[in-house]
C-alpha cells in the first residue's frame, strides 16, 4: 500500500497569515498520463469531508482561490494564502492512484 | 441539488453484520463510482472500496476482503455497504462518497452525512 505522510499534524495559525501543509508519499503519484493523483480534503468540525484540490493542483468548484496545491511525484503541498476562521478543521491528502486509496493522517488547523 | 442521504445509526454486537444505505436525491446515478470511507472515533479517514453504479463492479481494500459487500439497487437509486463479522474496532462513522470526477480525475465531490456504527457487547 502507498503510505501517505502529512506534516505538521497540528497547525495553529493567526487569521490573515499563510499556512502550508506537506504531504509525502512513499511511491510516485505521477501517472503515465502526466497527472499527479493527489487530492486534498477538508473536514470541518462535525461535518463530512469536502474536496479542495484534485490532481495535485486543481481547485474544485466553489473552493476559494486562497487555497492552492502544488507538487509532483512524491512531494506535495497545500497552501492557504490568508487563513480565515472558517478554514479550521482537519486537512487530509489522499492518493487515488492505486488500490487501496490511502489517506494521510490529517493535519488539524486551528486559529490562534 | 445533489444530496447523498445515508441510513441511520446502528448498534451491533460483535460478530453481527451491518448494512448501510446511501440514496441519491436530486441526481440519478449513472456510470458513477460510489466509494465508502470510514472514520473511527477521533481518528482519520480510511477508504474501504467502491462500486460502479452502472455495472455493479466492485473494488475493495484488501483489509476488508471477505467481510465487505457493496451492492446497488438501480430502481431506487441507492447503494449499500454490508460489513460482516463485526468487531469492536469496526466502530466508526461510515461515509458514502461519490466519485463524480470527469475524464482523468478521481475525487469525491459529494459525501453522505455519515452513519455511526457502534459495535459493543
Amino acid at each position: 500500500d502507498i503510505v501517505m505522510t502529512q506534516s505538521p499534524l497540528f497547525l495553529p495559525v493567526t487569521p490573515g497569515e499563510p499556512a502550508s501543509i506537506s504531504c509525502r508519499s512513499n511511491q510516485s503519484l505521477l501517472y503515465s498520463n502526466g497527472y499527479n493523483y493527489l487530492d486534498w480534503y477538508l473536514q470541518k468540525p462535525g461535518q463530512s469531508p469536502q474536496i479542495l484540490i484534485y490532481l495535485g493542483s486543481n481547485r474544485a468548484s466553489g473552493v476559494p482561490d486562497r487555497f492552492s496545491g502544488s507538487g509532483s511525484g512524491t512531494d506535495f503541498t497545500l497552501k492557504i494564502s490568508r487563513v480565515e476562521a472558517e478554514d479550521v478543521g482537519v486537512y487530509y491528502c489522499i492518493q487515488p492512484l492505486q488500490i487501496p486509496y490511502t489517506f494521510g493522517q490529517g493535519t488539524k488547523l486551528e486559529i490562534k | 441539488q445533489v444530496e447523498l442521504v445515508q441510513s441511520g445509526a446502528e448498534v451491533k454486537t460483535p460478530g453481527a453484520s451491518v448494512k448501510v444505505s446511501c440514496k441519491a436525491s436530486g441526481y440519478t446515478f449513472t456510470d458513477d463510482y460510489m466509494n465508502w470511507v470510514r472514520q473511527a472515533p477521533g481518528q482519520g479517514l480510511e477508504w474501504m472500496g467502491w462500486i460502479n453504479f452502472n455495472t455493479g463492479d466492485t473494488k475493495y481494500a484488501q483489509k476488508f476482503q471477505g467481510r465487505v459487500t457493496m451492492t446497488r439497487d438501480t430502481s431506487i437509486n441507492t447503494v449499500f455497504m454490508e460489513l460482516s463479522g463485526l468487531r469492536s474496532d469496526d466502530t466508526a462513522v461510515y461515509y458514502c462518497a461519490r466519485d463524480g470526477a470527469a475524464d482523468v480525475a478521481t475525487y469525491f465531490d459529494y459525501w453522505g452525512q455519515g452513519t455511526p456504527v457502534t459495535v459493543s457487547s
